[in-house]
């Protein structure tokens, strides 16, 4: 199965800036997905962006796909506190690849 | 309300002591899996299921049983738990692998 690697494993940023993080993967998928881990819960999908895409916003997130790169960004515009979670990258499909397999993830903290 | 449901949320037993997770959603979806998170590692997923009596292994499925006799249940089976399978463990499911997940609460299991 193909693991995202996510980049950096940690940020901390203060409310109100933007945050930016990175997913690599290895091999060629059909689209990439990220989420979203609070504390100990279960994941919330975020976006998924297909390999066909190169842009995709959702309210204030906005995630990139270079496949040529073999890379995903993922930017969380004005933030706020209750975006403190880790957060990981999801590359999906691919033939022979069935499985959905995460990274270690980003944890993000937010300051107020 | 759409959802997956895990029980028991919390669990504590001992070496040996064969034990069931069982995994419910009302989403009519196809495609079911389980994962295990444990510091330091990220998700990694255990088994999967692309459909009704159709499973396969994931990336850490040495000690662990699936079934998926109805769409709706996927069960996770540990026939003689031991220490090294503490951790905490979602269900997920999706209409396909490449569709988003959507995940249970998690299962806290702590094997003496």
């Amino acid at each position: 199965s193909q693991q995202g690697e996510e980049d950096p494993q940690a940020l901390s940023i203060q409310e109100g800036e933007n945050a930016t993080m990175n997913c690599s993967y290895k091999t060629s998928i059909n689209n990439l997905q990220w989420y979203r881990q609070n504390s100990g819960r279960g994941l919330v999908h975020l976006i998924l962006i297909r390999s066909n895409e190169r842009e995709k916003h959702s309210g204030r997130l906005r995630v990139t796909l270079d496949t040529s790169k073999k890379s995903s960004s993922l930017l969380i515009t004005a933030s706020r506190a209750a975006d403190t979670a880790s957060y990981f990258c999801a590359p999906g499909g691919g033939f022979g690849n069935e499985k959905l397999t995460f990274g270690t993830g980003t944890r993000l903290t937010i300051i107020p | 309300e759409a959802q997956v449901t895990q029980n028991p949320r919390y669990l504590i037993t001992v070496t040996g002591k064969k034990l069931t997770v069982t995994c419910s959603q009302n989403m009519n979806h196809e495609y079911m899996s389980w994962y295990r998170q444990d510091p330091g590692l990220g998700l990694r997923q255990i088994y999967y299921s692309m459909n009704v009596e159709v499973t396969d292994k994931g990336d850490v499925p040495e000690g662990y049983k699936v079934s998926r006799k109805e769409k709706r249940n996927f069960p996770l089976i540990l026939e003689s738990p031991s220490p090294n399978q503490t951790s905490l463990y979602f269900c997920a499911s999706g209409w396909d692998y490449q569709e988003a997940q959507y995940f249970g609460p998690g299962t806290r299991l702590l094997v003496l």
